[in-house]
């Protein structure tokens, strides 16, 4: 089946620098790929995709960018707020099933 | 819309106990699953269902049920509760494009 790595499991950084989050994967099938933001308490929600036909995203502040030849795709959020503060998780499916299979999530931390 | 409702939020059980954990959708959408979230080991497939009447197991099925009677409902089944099931427990249901939609979760302690 599918694997997912995502890497760092913790990330710190002071308010208004830029934050990288690395996610690998074994499947070549795989063709989609959300992101995930959980804050305390709450259950996870979508906050930016990107599919194989596309190599970057953007959505204000946050963007992803996919290398298909790599098997690699980032979440980069810049000019980060505390409010950013949260478990990011991200997640690979392939077309047909839909089913993701997700990463062990990071924990950003943003210091005021 | 309400979205994936829960039920319950809580919840303590004794070893040996069954329960159900309850999932409802109000956007019609066709696929379901449960996940289970524990510290460090992310989000993992218990089970999971592309419409009524068709369900199948995911990474860690084993001691849960399910069965999907209704687009709108998917409960979830604890058949003899183990300590080792406590957990967090997520519902999601997928919309047509693949995006998934999570409620708020449920907070398992088997003792």
């Amino acid at each position: 089946g599918e694997n997912v790595e995502q890497h760092p499991s913790t990330l710190s950084v002071q308010e208004g620098d830029s934050a990288v989050i690395k996610c690998t994967y074994s499947d070549s099938a795989s063709n989609y790929f959300p992101w995930y933001k959980q804050e305390l308490g709450k259950g996870p929600q979508l906050i930016i995709d990107i599919r194989s036909n596309v190599g970057e995203k953007k959505d204000q502040r946050i963007a992803v960018t996919l290398n298909k030849t790599a098997k690699h795709f980032s979440l980069h959020i810049t000019e980060t707020q505390p409010e950013d503060s949260a478990v990011y998780f991200c997640a690979v499916s392939s077309g047909g099933s839909y089913i993701p299979t997700f990463g062990r999530g990071t924990s950003l931390i943003v210091h005021p | 819309n309400a979205g994936v409702t829960q039920t319950p939020k809580f919840q303590v059980l004794k070893t040996g106990q069954s329960m159900t954990l309850q999932c409802a959708q109000d956007m019609n959408h066709e696929y379901m699953s449960w996940y289970r979230q524990d510290p460090g080991m992310g989000l993992r497939l218990i089970h999971y269902s592309v419409g009524a009447g068709i369900t199948d197991q995911g990474e860690v099925p084993n001691g849960y049920n399910v069965s999907r009677s209704t687009t709108e409902d998917f409960p979830l089944r604890l058949l003899s509760a183990a300590p080792s099931q406590t957990s967090v427990y997520f519902c999601a249901s997928s919309d047509k494009r693949g995006r998934w939609f999570f409620g708020p979760g449920t907070r398992l302690t088997v003792l």
